[in-house]
């Protein structure tokens, strides 16, 4: 089956870039998700990217899929305390279920 | 926007009790999903629902486990005999249009006692 890996965790200054990262094994996914969780709430989708892109840009989010080396990478620009959260990427094939990363807690210093 | 609405937001409930999970999806979506978080852990695939019936369920999703979609409008997950390892948060969540993208809702914390 599909094995998506991400890094644990994550701290950064506020104002600086981050990066979180994600790894997967199957190349079929067609879809490929961001999902925020908040403590105690529930998954907020942030942004996807087709497979046949390589980089899609959302305002602060900026999306980068290595389809070579089944990478995605999420990019936050300007990073504010309110960002700090739990980012988990997801795999999908289409309308079929997700598969989720383990996800990495972001945690922003002020 | 519209969301997906999860009742209740927790519940406690004794061992060897059955519960019922609710969902209400996203009115014009036509997939729906339970999936689980046990707490610090991934999240992970329970079901998903098409047409009136179990499109694809998971290793986790046993007998047990059932899904209905008793008035159109509502989505629920019963889990039959409640074991202490279900204490899980339960997200329910639907897709549908060009884009498949999935809306979650905000879950349903299950403690099992």
């Amino acid at each position: 089956g599909e094995d998506v890996e991400q890094s644990l965790f994550l701290s950064v200054r506020e104002g600086d870039s981050s990066v979180i990262n994600c790894t997967y094994t199957d190349s079929s996914s067609t879809y490929l998700y961001w999902y925020k969780q908040e403590p105690g709430a529930g998954l907020q989708l942030l942004t996807y990217i087709f497979s046949n892109m390589d980089m899609k840009q959302d305002q602060r989010l900026t999306v980068l899929l290595n389809k070579k080396d089944k990478h995605l990478s999420l990019r936050i620009a300007d990073t504010q305390t309110g960002d700090s959260a739990i980012y988990f990427c997801a795999l999908g094939p289409g309308r079929r279920a997700l598969t989720f990363g383990s996800g990495t807690r972001l945690q922003v210093q002020p | 926007e519209p969301e997906v609405t999860q009742t209740p937001s927790h519940q406690v409930t004794q061992m060897g009790q059955e519960v019922i999970l609710r969902c209400v999806p996203i009115s014009n979506h036509l997939y729906f999903y339970w999936y689980r978080q046990i707490l610090g852990q991934k999240v992970e695939f329970l079901v998903s629902f098409y047409n009136n019936e179990i499109s694809e369920k998971s290793e986790i999703f046993d007998d047990q486990f059932s899904v209905e979609r008793p008035d159109g409008s509502n989505f629920t997950l019963k889990i039959r005999s409640t074991k202490l390892e279900d204490s899980a948060m339960y997200f329910c969540a639907s897709s549908g249009g060009g884009l498949r993208k999935a809306f979650f809702g905000q879950g349903t914390r299950l403690t099992v006692v």
